[in-house]
């Protein structure tokens, strides 16, 4: 395993139009997390899975987002009616949750969107 | 609403001279992790501190996490062009919710 992989790398897309991404987090790792992040900022957490279960979701994140991670391994995230404030790189990682660890974050290499 | 505040956003310094950045919070957190992110690549984790007043060293990096456990700093000597990126503090929040810092863009000029 090489580490967490992201697909599409960069998307380009019209407004008003549907995007998904596709994350596949490490293997042995039952968290997976998204993120977004614009140019030159930290990252913004979005929602956060422990296996297959979809423990938090930011304010942030709109009724047009949603996210899966059907059988506790790859995840999805659609992004419905595009708008131009929705571009941006979407992160994900994931992690090895265990009792009492700090939980070093292992990120792929995101997604970029950009709205026309 | 990011709860993590660095300072400065944008640094820009030449090979060889020292620099601090800095990470403050208003609430405390158990541990905090520092991350250096790339162009085009994700970040990528430097070094976790725990204890309050910790202080941890890599190569020429020093990572201190502040006594009361709310604020970092990372301090490089002797700056080199592969210092280059966005230098970011992340702190869990809650039981498993990572949030990140406003990020330090360092640029080191040859």
């Amino acid at each position: 395993d090489t580490g967490v992989s992201q697909d599409p790398r960069h998307k380009i897309t019209k407004r008003g139009q549907n995007v998904t991404f596709r994350c596949d987090p490490i293997s042995e790792h039952n968290r997976l997390y998204w993120y977004r992040q614009t140019l030159g900022q930290g990252p913004e957490f979005l929602t956060y899975f422990q296996n297959e279960a979809q423990l938090e979701k930011s304010r942030l994140l709109s009724d047009r987002f949603s996210a899966e991670r059907p059988k506790g391994s790859f995840s999805t995230l659609e992004i419905q009616r595009t708008e131009q404030g929705d571009s941006a790189m979407y992160l994900c990682a994931s992690s090895l949750g265990l009792a009492g660890l700090t939980g070093e974050l292992f990120f792929g290499e995101g997604s970029r969107l950009t709205v026309l | 609403t990011q709860l993590l505040e660095q300072s400065p956003q944008f640094l820009s310094i030449q090979e060889g001279e020292n620099l601090t950045v800095y990470c403050n919070s208003s609430s405390v957190f158990s541990s905090l992790q520092w991350y250096r992110q790339e162009p085009g690549e994700g970040p990528v984790l430097l070094v976790t501190v725990v204890t309050g007043g910790e202080v941890k060293k890599l190569k020429r990096l020093t990572f201190q996490f502040g006594d009361a456990r709310k604020d970092s700093s990372l301090h490089i000597t002797a700056a080199q062009p592969g210092d280059t990126g966005l230098y970011l503090c992340a702190a869990r929040s809650g039981t498993y919710k990572y949030i990140f810092g406003t990020g330090t863009r360092l640029k080191v000029l040859a």
